[in-house]
């Protein structure tokens, strides 16, 4: 029962260097979702994949860009990292618009 | 655009108390409603939904939450509060026409023995 599957757990970068976040899920859904999770400001969305082939932009893209490579992977890169990216992130995914979402268990990102 | 409001920062509650968190919405059409639960250190875990019928809806560990669309408001609730229960609770709201899904900043319930 993996369900939504995030790497690495944790990762120091300096600034301007470039990652990717690596997300999967096995649960055949169809959507999928990176947020990003600060103190006191909740969860805020990244980029969203409606269904396999298309993305689009959340609330907070800028800095970030991703690929839904297939219906299982949706990974999150980081072009050149800033200290304003030092958050934790957080994969979803859901089956359709009405049912819930299945999180990963986040990736720990400092930007130093 | 849509939204989410959690208008406490924090609850604090006794065990066995009742315990509310609120929550309220704003979207352009009909909501889907979410409610999940964070623990330190872990993900979200997905305690109720609303998607229609009834106003009143029953999910995980006891908690419910009522739908009031005059007031759009999804307040959770849990007649009987546990100190296990003390974690980030964060409400959720998608329009029925959208694949956005967008989250309220969260509420810290601390439930004291």
């Amino acid at each position: 029962n993996a369900g939504v599957t995030q790497t690495p757990k944790f990762q120091v970068l300096k600034t301007g260097q470039s990652m990717t976040l690596q997300c999967a899920q096995d649960m055949n859904h169809n959507s999928m979702y990176w947020y990003r999770q600060d103190p006191g400001m909740g969860l805020r969305l990244i980029y969203y994949s409606a269904s396999e082939g298309t993305t689009d932009k959340g609330e907070v893209p800028n800095g970030y860009n991703v690929s839904r490579l297939n219906k299982r992977e949706f990974s999150l890169r980081l072009e050149s990292a800033a200290p304003s990216q030092t958050s934790v992130y957080f994969c979803a995914s859901s089956l359709q618009g009405y049912t819930e979402a299945f999180f990963g268990q986040g990736t720990r990102l400092t930007v130093v | 655009a849509q939204s989410v409001a959690q208008p406490e920062d924090q609850v604090n509650v006794a065990e066995g108390n009742p315990l509310t968190v609120k929550c309220t919405y704003s979207v352009s059409g009909n909501p889907y409603l979410f409610w999940y639960v964070q623990y330190p250190n872990r993900g979200l875990q997905f305690l109720l939904k609303y998607i229609t019928g009834d106003n009143l809806v029953k999910g995980s560990y006891g908690f419910e939450a009522e739908f009031n669309k005059s007031q759009t408001s999804f307040h959770l609730k849990k007649p009987s509060a546990l100190v296990s229960d003390s974690a980030l609770y964060f409400c959720a709201v998608r329009d029925m026409y959208d694949y956005k899904l967008s989250f309220g900043a969260g509420t810290t319930v601390t439930v004291r023995a």
